[in-house]
Protein backbone atom coordinates (compact mmCIF):
# COMPACT_ATOMS: atom_id res chain seq x y z
CA UNK A 1 0.00 0.00 0.00
CA UNK A 2 1.14 3.61 -1.09
CA UNK A 3 2.65 5.56 2.05
CA UNK A 4 4.36 8.59 3.14
CA UNK A 5 7.52 8.65 4.06
CA UNK A 6 9.43 10.70 6.44
CA UNK A 7 12.84 11.13 7.72
CA UNK A 8 14.33 11.83 9.65
CA UNK A 9 12.05 10.08 12.27
CA UNK A 10 14.16 12.16 15.37
CA UNK A 11 16.70 14.51 14.70
CA UNK A 12 18.04 16.62 17.88
CA UNK A 13 19.40 20.20 17.14
CA UNK A 14 20.84 23.28 18.84
CA UNK A 15 18.96 26.58 18.92
CA UNK A 16 19.99 28.71 15.81
CA UNK A 17 20.95 25.78 13.96
CA UNK A 18 18.97 24.97 10.64
CA UNK A 19 17.14 21.69 10.18
CA UNK A 20 15.49 20.18 6.81
CA UNK A 21 12.74 17.41 7.61
CA UNK A 22 12.30 15.20 4.18
CA UNK A 23 8.96 13.45 3.08
CA UNK A 24 7.96 11.65 0.47
CA UNK A 25 4.60 12.13 -0.55
CA UNK A 26 2.72 9.11 -2.66
CA UNK A 27 3.45 9.54 -5.92
CA UNK A 28 0.35 10.44 -7.66
CA UNK A 29 -1.25 12.98 -5.26
CA UNK A 30 -1.36 16.47 -5.87
CA UNK A 31 -1.25 18.23 -2.94
CA UNK A 32 1.11 18.04 0.00
CA UNK A 33 0.90 19.59 3.59
CA UNK A 34 3.38 19.97 6.70
CA UNK A 35 1.82 20.13 10.08
CA UNK A 36 3.25 20.29 13.52
CA UNK A 37 1.86 18.47 16.65
CA UNK A 38 3.43 19.87 20.35
CA UNK A 39 3.81 17.03 22.70
CA UNK A 40 -0.08 16.10 23.93
CA UNK A 41 -1.61 19.20 22.13
CA UNK A 42 -3.46 19.55 18.70
CA UNK A 43 -2.23 18.89 15.33
CA UNK A 44 -1.69 22.41 13.82
CA UNK A 45 -1.43 23.09 10.05
CA UNK A 46 1.45 24.99 8.99
CA UNK A 47 1.88 24.99 5.30
CA UNK A 48 -0.34 23.53 2.18
CA UNK A 49 1.82 23.26 -1.36
CA UNK A 50 0.10 22.74 -4.66
CA UNK A 51 1.61 22.80 -8.09
CA UNK A 52 4.72 23.66 -7.03
CA UNK A 53 3.81 26.98 -4.67
CA UNK A 54 2.71 27.82 -1.16
CA UNK A 55 -1.28 27.58 -1.75
CA UNK A 56 -1.67 28.50 1.74
CA UNK A 57 0.31 28.93 5.26
CA UNK A 58 -0.52 29.65 8.91
CA UNK A 59 0.80 31.93 11.06
CA UNK A 60 3.02 29.99 12.26
CA UNK A 61 4.78 29.36 9.09
CA UNK A 62 6.99 32.85 9.71
CA UNK A 63 10.08 33.64 7.31
CA UNK A 64 12.32 31.30 9.05
CA UNK A 65 10.34 28.33 7.72
CA UNK A 66 10.42 27.43 4.04
CA UNK A 67 9.27 24.46 1.82
CA UNK A 68 10.69 23.19 -1.35
CA UNK A 69 9.97 20.41 -3.80
CA UNK A 70 13.07 20.21 -5.32
CA UNK A 71 12.98 17.05 -6.96
CA UNK A 72 9.74 16.22 -8.14
CA UNK A 73 9.51 13.55 -5.61
CA UNK A 74 10.74 14.73 -2.24
CA UNK A 75 9.09 17.70 -0.45
CA UNK A 76 11.13 19.30 2.17
CA UNK A 77 10.51 21.68 5.07
CA UNK A 78 13.41 23.72 6.13
CA UNK A 79 13.48 25.35 9.37
CA UNK A 80 16.40 28.40 9.17
CA UNK A 81 17.29 28.92 12.56
CA UNK A 82 15.16 26.84 15.02
CA UNK A 83 14.03 28.09 18.28
CA UNK A 84 13.24 25.96 21.42
CA UNK A 85 9.50 26.08 20.92
CA UNK A 86 10.14 25.00 17.37
CA UNK A 87 10.71 21.31 19.14
CA UNK A 88 7.43 19.24 18.21
CA UNK A 89 6.57 16.58 16.35
CA UNK A 90 6.48 17.39 12.19
CA UNK A 91 4.02 15.34 9.84
CA UNK A 92 3.73 15.79 6.33
CA UNK A 93 0.48 14.69 4.74
CA UNK A 94 -0.64 14.24 0.99
CA UNK A 95 -3.60 13.94 -0.86
CA UNK A 96 -4.68 13.20 -4.56
CA UNK A 97 -7.07 13.16 -6.95
CA UNK A 98 -8.62 16.33 -9.01
CA UNK A 99 -10.33 17.88 -5.89
CA UNK A 100 -8.17 19.05 -2.99
CA UNK A 101 -10.98 17.39 -0.77
CA UNK A 102 -10.55 14.01 0.56
CA UNK A 103 -8.38 12.64 3.02
CA UNK A 104 -5.34 13.28 3.75
CA UNK A 105 -2.74 10.05 3.95
CA UNK A 106 0.12 10.90 6.59
CA UNK A 107 3.44 9.85 7.39
CA UNK A 108 4.95 8.91 10.68
CA UNK A 109 6.53 11.91 11.67
CA UNK A 110 9.91 13.61 12.52
CA UNK A 111 10.16 14.76 15.93
CA UNK A 112 12.39 17.86 16.49
CA UNK A 113 14.36 18.48 19.29
CA UNK A 114 15.74 21.80 19.75
CA UNK A 115 18.37 21.66 22.74
CA UNK B 1 -11.73 29.84 12.84
CA UNK B 2 -13.60 26.40 11.34
CA UNK B 3 -11.52 24.58 14.03
CA UNK B 4 -13.40 21.50 15.79
CA UNK B 5 -13.07 21.26 19.01
CA UNK B 6 -14.18 17.20 20.33
CA UNK B 7 -15.33 16.21 23.57
CA UNK B 8 -14.51 15.13 25.80
CA UNK B 9 -10.80 15.26 26.08
CA UNK B 10 -10.05 12.37 27.26
CA UNK B 11 -12.37 8.91 27.60
CA UNK B 12 -11.93 5.93 29.64
CA UNK B 13 -13.77 2.61 29.45
CA UNK B 14 -14.15 -0.98 29.66
CA UNK B 15 -13.49 -3.24 26.66
CA UNK B 16 -16.75 -3.80 24.84
CA UNK B 17 -18.44 -0.60 26.00
CA UNK B 18 -19.55 1.72 23.45
CA UNK B 19 -17.16 5.02 22.92
CA UNK B 20 -18.59 8.59 21.89
CA UNK B 21 -16.49 10.99 21.08
CA UNK B 22 -18.01 14.33 20.08
CA UNK B 23 -16.25 17.66 17.37
CA UNK B 24 -17.88 21.02 17.41
CA UNK B 25 -17.45 23.26 14.71
CA UNK B 26 -17.51 27.34 13.76
CA UNK B 27 -18.46 27.36 10.47
CA UNK B 28 -19.92 26.13 7.42
CA UNK B 29 -17.84 23.03 6.22
CA UNK B 30 -17.58 20.90 2.84
CA UNK B 31 -17.08 17.73 5.18
CA UNK B 32 -15.64 16.30 8.31
CA UNK B 33 -13.23 13.72 8.73
CA UNK B 34 -12.15 11.74 11.95
CA UNK B 35 -8.71 10.67 12.51
CA UNK B 36 -6.71 8.64 14.90
CA UNK B 37 -3.58 8.32 15.97
CA UNK B 38 -1.70 6.15 18.47
CA UNK B 39 0.89 7.18 20.78
CA UNK B 40 3.92 8.84 18.86
CA UNK B 41 2.52 7.88 15.60
CA UNK B 42 1.20 9.39 12.33
CA UNK B 43 -2.36 10.41 11.65
CA UNK B 44 -4.52 8.07 10.08
CA UNK B 45 -7.70 8.63 8.12
CA UNK B 46 -10.98 6.81 10.18
CA UNK B 47 -14.37 8.10 8.18
CA UNK B 48 -15.33 11.39 6.16
CA UNK B 49 -18.66 12.73 6.30
CA UNK B 50 -19.57 14.96 3.48
CA UNK B 51 -21.87 17.58 4.44
CA UNK B 52 -25.58 16.82 3.02
CA UNK B 53 -24.81 13.38 4.51
CA UNK B 54 -26.52 12.81 8.43
CA UNK B 55 -24.86 9.45 9.52
CA UNK B 56 -22.28 6.96 7.84
CA UNK B 57 -21.06 3.76 9.21
CA UNK B 58 -17.98 1.87 8.67
CA UNK B 59 -17.36 -1.35 10.26
CA UNK B 60 -17.91 -0.85 14.25
CA UNK B 61 -17.59 2.95 13.33
CA UNK B 62 -20.60 5.16 13.37
CA UNK B 63 -20.61 8.96 12.14
CA UNK B 64 -22.92 11.43 12.76
CA UNK B 65 -23.40 15.25 11.29
CA UNK B 66 -25.50 17.63 12.74
CA UNK B 67 -24.89 20.61 10.38
CA UNK B 68 -27.39 22.96 12.09
CA UNK B 69 -25.44 22.16 15.19
CA UNK B 70 -22.11 22.27 13.66
CA UNK B 71 -21.31 19.23 15.63
CA UNK B 72 -20.58 15.54 14.87
CA UNK B 73 -20.07 12.60 17.19
CA UNK B 74 -17.69 9.12 16.60
CA UNK B 75 -19.16 6.28 18.06
CA UNK B 76 -16.87 3.00 18.31
CA UNK B 77 -19.27 0.24 18.98
CA UNK B 78 -18.03 -2.94 21.06
CA UNK B 79 -14.62 -1.12 21.94
CA UNK B 80 -11.18 -2.94 22.19
CA UNK B 81 -7.97 -2.22 23.86
CA UNK B 82 -6.62 -1.77 20.41
CA UNK B 83 -8.88 1.26 19.95
CA UNK B 84 -6.73 3.09 22.58
CA UNK B 85 -5.83 5.99 20.43
CA UNK B 86 -6.53 10.42 19.87
CA UNK B 87 -9.14 10.85 17.75
CA UNK B 88 -9.45 13.52 16.37
CA UNK B 89 -11.73 15.36 13.86
CA UNK B 90 -10.77 17.85 11.53
CA UNK B 91 -12.80 20.03 9.09
CA UNK B 92 -12.85 20.46 5.54
CA UNK B 93 -13.90 24.21 3.96
CA UNK B 94 -13.73 23.47 0.71
CA UNK B 95 -11.48 23.51 -2.31
CA UNK B 96 -7.62 24.34 -1.49
CA UNK B 97 -8.34 25.04 2.28
CA UNK B 98 -6.10 22.69 4.61
CA UNK B 99 -7.97 20.42 7.15
CA UNK B 100 -8.25 21.94 10.85
CA UNK B 101 -7.94 19.39 13.48
CA UNK B 102 -9.37 19.86 16.63
CA UNK B 103 -7.42 19.05 20.04
CA UNK B 104 -8.76 15.25 19.66
CA UNK B 105 -10.02 13.16 22.50
CA UNK B 106 -8.17 10.52 24.04
CA UNK B 107 -9.18 6.86 24.49
CA UNK B 108 -8.48 4.60 26.79
CA UNK B 109 -10.17 1.09 26.52
CA UNK B 110 -9.48 -1.07 29.81
CA UNK B 111 -9.22 -5.01 28.84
Amino acid sequence: EPEVTQTPSHQVTQMGQEVILRCVPISNHLYFYWYRQILGQKVEFLVSFYNNEISEKSEIFDDQFSVERPDGSNFTLKIRSTKLEDSAMYFCASRGGGAATGELFFGEGSRLTVL
Amino acid sequence: SQQGEEDPQALSIQEGENATMNCSYKTSINNLQWYRQNSGRGLVHLILIRSNEREKHSGRLRVTLDTSKKSSSLLITASRAADTASYFCATDLSGNTPLVFGKGTRLSVIA
